[in-house]
C-alpha cells in the first residue's frame, strides 16, 4: 500500500503554534505541497516543495521535512486559520500522479 | 490576477453526462497544463486527468479512462471536462487547477458541485 497519512484533527489555542504532520508511506520522492481549504472554498496553496511559501501567504506559515515526515507549522495561530489542511505529492505514476493526504481539520479553540 | 472560474452547479440523473467549464484569466492559457480533480462529500481529493492547453493532449486516471473527455478552446482560454455515464458515486465537487510545476496546483477554480440522483 502507499499514501499520505494525516491525523484527522488538531486543536490549538489562539496565539499558539500548530503543527500538522504528513507521513509518506511508500510514495513519491519529490517535495510535499500543503493546501488550506475553508468550508465551501477551493483549496489554496500555502507551502510548496516542503518549505517554499508563496508571496501571498503570511510568514506565520512554514514547512519542513525530514525522512518520511513533512510538517506544516502555523505560528501565532489566528481564528482565521481554522480550516482543513491537505498534503499532496507527485507520486510519479502516470495513472495516479497526484496523491493527497486525507486532510487535517485545524480547530482554533 | 491569475484566476480560474468554473461553471455553475449541475443536477444530473444516473446515466447522464455532465460538462464543466473552467475559464482562465491573468496568464497565458497555453503555458500551463490544466488538471481536473474532485472531492466527494466527506472524502478526499481524487485526480481525474490533465489537458495540455497548447497541443490539446490529455491523460486521464485509469478509473476514468472510458468516461472522461477533456477539451479546450484556446480562443477563449477555457478548458472543459465532460464525464459520461454518471453514477450516484460521481456526486462531488469538481475542481480545475493550474499545474505550475510537476503537479503543483495553483490556483484552483472555485469548484462545481455535480449532484447525481434519480
Amino acid at each position: 500500500s502507499y499514501g499520505l497519512i494525516q491525523a484527522p484533527s488538531v486543536s490549538v489555542a489562539p496565539g499558539q503554534t500548530a503543527k500538522i504532520i504528513c507521513t509518506r508511506d511508500n510514495i513519491g520522492t519529490t517535495g510535499v505541497h500543503w493546501y488550506q481549504q475553508k468550508p465551501g472554498q477551493a483549496p489554496m496553496l500555502v507551502i510548496s516543495f516542503d518549505t517554499d511559501r508563496p508571496s501571498n501567504i503570511p510568514e506565520r506559515f512554514s514547512g519542513s521535512a525530514s525522512g518520511t515526515t513533512a510538517t506544516l507549522t502555523i505560528s501565532r495561530v489566528e481564528a482565521g486559520d481554522e480550516a482543513d489542511y491537505y498534503c499532496q505529492v507527485w507520486a510519479g505514476s502516470s495513472d495516479l500522479p497526484a496523491v493527497f493526504g486525507g486532510g487535517t481539520k485545524l480547530t482554533v479553540l | 490576477q491569475v484566476q480560474l472560474v468554473q461553471s455553475g452547479a449541475e443536477m444530473k440523473k444516473p446515466g447522464d453526462a455532465v460538462k464543466v467549464s473552467c475559464k482562465a484569466s491573468g496568464y497565458t492559457f497555453t503555458d500551463y497544463y490544466i488538471h481536473w480533480l474532485r472531492q466527494a462529500p466527506g472524502r478526499g481529493f481524487q485526480w481525474l486527468g490533465w489537458i495540455n492547453p497548447d497541443r490539446g493532449g490529455t491523460k486521464s486516471g485509469r478509473d476514468f479512462q472510458d468516461r472522461i473527455r477533456m477539451t479546450r478552446d484556446t480562443s477563449s482560454g477555457t478548458a472543459y471536462m465532460e464525464l459520461t455515464g454518471l453514477r450516484s458515486d460521481d456526486t462531488a465537487v469538481y475542481f480545475c487547477a493550474r499545474d505550475v510545476r510537476q503537479f503543483l496546483f495553483d490556483p484552483w477554480g472555485q469548484g462545481t458541485l455535480v449532484t447525481v440522483s434519480s
